[in-house]
Order: C-alpha cells, then structure tokens, then sequence
C-alpha cells in the first residue's frame, strides 16, 4: 500500500463548477501537506502549503486538513478551463529533510 | 526573481552510458532536491543537497548520484543508463530551513534508447 492515495480520475467538469480533490495518507509523521498544479510537459506548480491540521484559503482555492482521519482536500471554486491541469498532493515529515511524498496525481478537465 | 532553470531540457541518451544534469536553484535557495517522475511510478524523491552535502537520500541504485556546488547549483549524474530511467527529472529549491515551501523547474525530459 503506497503512503500516499489519491483518486488519478480523470475528472471532468464543467466551467464554473466546484472541485474537490482528496488525498489519504497512512504516515501520521506527516506535518506539512501541499498541493501542486502541473501543465501537460511542465514542472509542477506549488498551489497551496499548509502545517497540520485546519484550512487555508486562496482566492479560489482552499486546502483542508484533517490529521484525526490523514485525509486532505484541495477544493476549486469557479472552476475555469485554465485550470485544466493535473493536480498532485504532497507531504513531508517535519524535520530539516525536504523529501516529498506525492500522491500519484488526479487529471483534472474543466469544460467551456 | 528567477525561477528554478534546468538544463538541458531534453536529452536522448542510448543504454550504457553516462548523463549529467543541471538545476540553477532560485537565488538564496540553498536546498536543492532532485525528483523522477515517469507515468507509473510517479514522482520519486532521489535525494537532496544542503550547502554542498547530501542532507537525505531516495530508494534509488547507486548508479544515480548527484552534487551542489559552493553557489547552490546542482548536478546529477546517472551511469550506466537503462531504458526504465527514461523520464522527467525535475529539481526543486527552497531556502532550506524547516518549514519553507519547495519550488520546481521544468525538469529535463531524459529518453534512453
């Protein structure tokens, strides 16, 4: 079982609609959690960051996590075709190292 | 300010020999980490160098190596190229302390035939 699932989809929905993209995890040492974007042949792209437990908001993205059920969410608000794109969770330990572990990635298509 | 820049962008390389890759982290960045991603694996940590000296490394075989420089560049090395190392090898930076984010190039897409 890998440390880090998460839904590969592709998931499709249409412009304007809500998102939500959801990752597990089994390691409880895991403190800190992001979500990057990633374009088709790009390097990946830090969205959100947050530390432990709560939310944090973006203009229309907000992060969730929930450290009681290791269980984070990235929701999109107003979903646009930019956003067309694959979406990968992350964490790490804390500690100085700066290893990531990421999810496997969730293709993500916003219809006009 | 610049962002993360890798060179070269692609390359093709055939079974046996030898490649060299580069990151130019954002500058004052002194962590650099090197990752592969390729569509069944995903993204894998290979390892990360702090002021010249590897801080943590991945599962990876020895063959996969790298080094930073005193300005915070970084170099890996793969010898003795198999066709399952073909991927994206993307590097990322960050200040290096405890909490700071990490930030990622565009990666250089390796092909080994």
């Amino acid at each position: 079982q890998k440390e880090v699932e998460q839904d590969p989809g592709p998931l499709s929905v249409p412009e304007g609609a809500i998102v939500s993209l959801n990752c597990t995890y089994s390691n409880s040492a895991f403190q800190y959690f992001m979500w990057y974007r990633q374009y088709s042949r790009k390097g990946p792209e830090l969205l959100m960051y947050t530390y432990s437990s709560g939310n944090k908001e973006d203009g229309r993205f907000t992060a969730q996590v929930d450290k009681s059920s290791k269980y984070i969410s990235l929701f999109i608000r107003d979903s646009q075709p930019s956003d067309s794109a694959t979406y990968l969770c992350a964490m790490r330990e804390a500690g100085s190292a700066r290893q990531l572990t990421f999810g496997s990635g969730t293709q993500l298509t916003v219809l006009p | 300010k610049a962002g993360v820049t890798q060179t070269p962008r692609y390359l093709i390389k055939t079974r046996g020999q030898q490649v060299t890759l580069s990151c130019s982290p954002i500058s004052g960045h002194r962590s650099v980490s090197w990752y592969q991603q390729t569509p069944g694996q995903g993204l894998q940590f290979l390892f990360e160098y702090f002021s010249e000296t590897q801080r943590n490394k991945g599962n990876f075989p020895g063959r996969f190596s790298g080094r930073q420089f005193s300005n915070s560049r970084s170099e890996m090395n793969v010898s003795t190229l198999e066709l399952g190392d073909s991927a994206l090898y993307l590097c990322a930076s960050s200040l290096g302390g405890t909490a700071e984010e990490q930030y990622f190039g565009p990666g250089t897409r390796l092909t080994v035939t």
